[in-house]
């Protein structure tokens, strides 16, 4: 079975520090790994994803993640935060690449000015 | 491409009441998820179509909770006699079964029971 584990449900930097999002993952079988993002009232948005190619993953809006087997963790992060940056982070993780995802709890980004 | 869509985006009904949710997908994508996303918690799996064929159904699917996809184009997602518990946002994606592995999401219905 596989599960999604995000350390901390709420974080909080100021405007222009580094963002860092813990995520862990458990998964029987070589998973493939993503990182959502979710404003008020809306779908999920894709970040980056993990699909056995390059471990450091770079996304969109300067977010980038590293894979790393040996943890178990696919940690997001960002040189310096901004304010639009606010919002839920889900890390999720999936056995195909097309296939169902099992979601993290999320972690509510606040960024300070 | 005017991505993923839900209909409608918020639902209020009351308990014992059964309520329909639709979603319709990006054009041409084969697959469709069903998620459901309580507060504070992060997207649960339902159940998924490839094509109008339902593939899989998660456990949390209840008797109460039916899919379809008749056509393999749109999706609908029923909840009969609605209980408090299910007050939730229900998310549809969608995705090809090509070599990409990105599941689109719409904005989601969320359903209140009172």
């Amino acid at each position: 079975a596989q599960s999604v584990t995000q350390l901390g449900s709420h974080v909080s930097v100021s405007e222009g520090a580094l963002v860092l999002l813990r995520c862990n993952y458990s998964s029987s079988v070589p998973p493939y790994l993503f990182w959502y993002v979710q404003y008020p009232n809306q779908g999920l948005q894709l970040l980056l994803k993990y699909t056995s190619a390059a471990t450091l993953v770079k996304g969109i809006n300067g977010f980038e993640a590293e894979f790393k087997k040996s943890e178990t963790s696919f940690h997001l992060t960002k040189p310096s935060a901004h304010m639009s940056d606010a919002a839920e982070y889900f890390c999720a993780v999936s056995y195909t690449n097309a296939g169902k995802s099992t979601f993290g709890d999320g972690t509510t980004l606040t960024v300070k000015p | 491409d005017t991505g993923v869509s839900q209909d409608p985006r918020h639902k209020i009904t009351k308990r014992g009441q059964n309520v329909t949710f639709r979603c319709d997908p990006i054009s041409e994508h084969n697959r469709l998820y069903w998620y459901r996303q309580t507060l504070g918690q992060g997207p649960e799996f339902l159940t998924y179509f490839q094509n109008e064929a339902q593939l899989e159904k998660s456990r949390l699917l209840s008797d109460r909770f039916s899919a379809e996809r008749p056509k393999g184009s749109f999706s609908t997602l029923e909840i009969q006699r609605t209980e408090q518990g299910d007050s939730a946002m229900y998310l549809c994606a969608s995705t090809p079964t090509s070599s990409t592995d990105t599941q689109y999401f719409g904005p989601g219905t969320r359903l209140t029971v009172l």
